[in-house]
């Protein structure tokens, strides 16, 4: 079956870094995506990887290991508006969207 | 960006009424449409894919008598939850495809909170 795992709940201080992990078993592999849900709202796009490696953009980096099939999400200088659900996607091989269940991220001041 | 609208915002009707919700790509034509309904706490649940001009593709468990859905247009497509009941409270999230971007964009509405008294 389809897999996507990722923590629940995460907690880190505002100015810190923190780092959110994903593993994956999907049917096919069409890239990774992780998106940013505030409560009540829809998910906010942040990032897309297909390919191994680090993709930087601004605060928020994406890591991808498609032979472990693994990723991470990395979150520097956080702050308080960072509070949100992460949620990390896989597109298989049928160009659909396999959701993770999203971790929950609370900042401290 | 792309732009996807949804409308109503937010619904409260009573049990055995039905409600539409209708998804709209603003500055994109789009072939698919998918419809997501979450509750709280818990990840997105893909229900079904619309494309344009032809039936819809439900997922395992989703009635598609209950959840009715056009895709009438390439810019417009449409959700109905007939006899609605509590249970079906929940938030509705569409999502479009752009026809001339990449096969992986898919682009959100800003979602539908359904309660259903």
């Amino acid at each position: 079956g389809q897999n996507i795992d990722q923590p629940t709940e995460m907690t880190a201080t505002e100015g810190a870094i923190v780092q959110i992990n994903c593993t994956y078993q999907t049917s096919g592999f069409n890239g990774l995506f992780w998106y940013q849900q505030h409560a009540g709202e829809a998910p906010t796009f942040l990032s897309y990887n297909v390919l191994d490696g680090l993709e930087e953009k601004g605060r928020f980096s994406s890591f991808l290991s498609r032979s472990k099939g693994y990723s991470y999400l990395l979150l520097k200088e956080l702050q308080m508006k960072d509070s949100a659900s992460y949620l990390c996607a896989v597109m298989d091989s049928n160009y659909q969207l396999i959701w993770g269940a999203g971790t929950k991220l609370i900042i401290k001041p | 960006g792309a732009v996807v609208s949804q409308h109503p915002s937010r619904v409260i009707c009573k049990s055995g009424t039905s409600v539409k919700i209708e998804c709209r790509s603003l500055d994109f034509q789009a072939t698919t449409m998918f419809w997501y309904r979450q509750f709280p706490k818990q990840s997105l649940m893909l229900m079904a894919t619309s494309n344009e001009g032809s039936k819809a593709t439900y997922e395992q468990g989703v009635e598609k008598d209950k959840f009715l859905i056009n895709h009438a247009s390439l810019t417009l497509s449409t959700l109905t939850v007939t006899s609605a009941h509590p249970e079906d409270s929940s938030f509705y999230i569409c999502s479009a495809r752009d026809l001339g971007g990449q096969v992986n964009e898919q682009f959100f509405g800003p979602g539908t909170r359904l309660t259903v008294l």
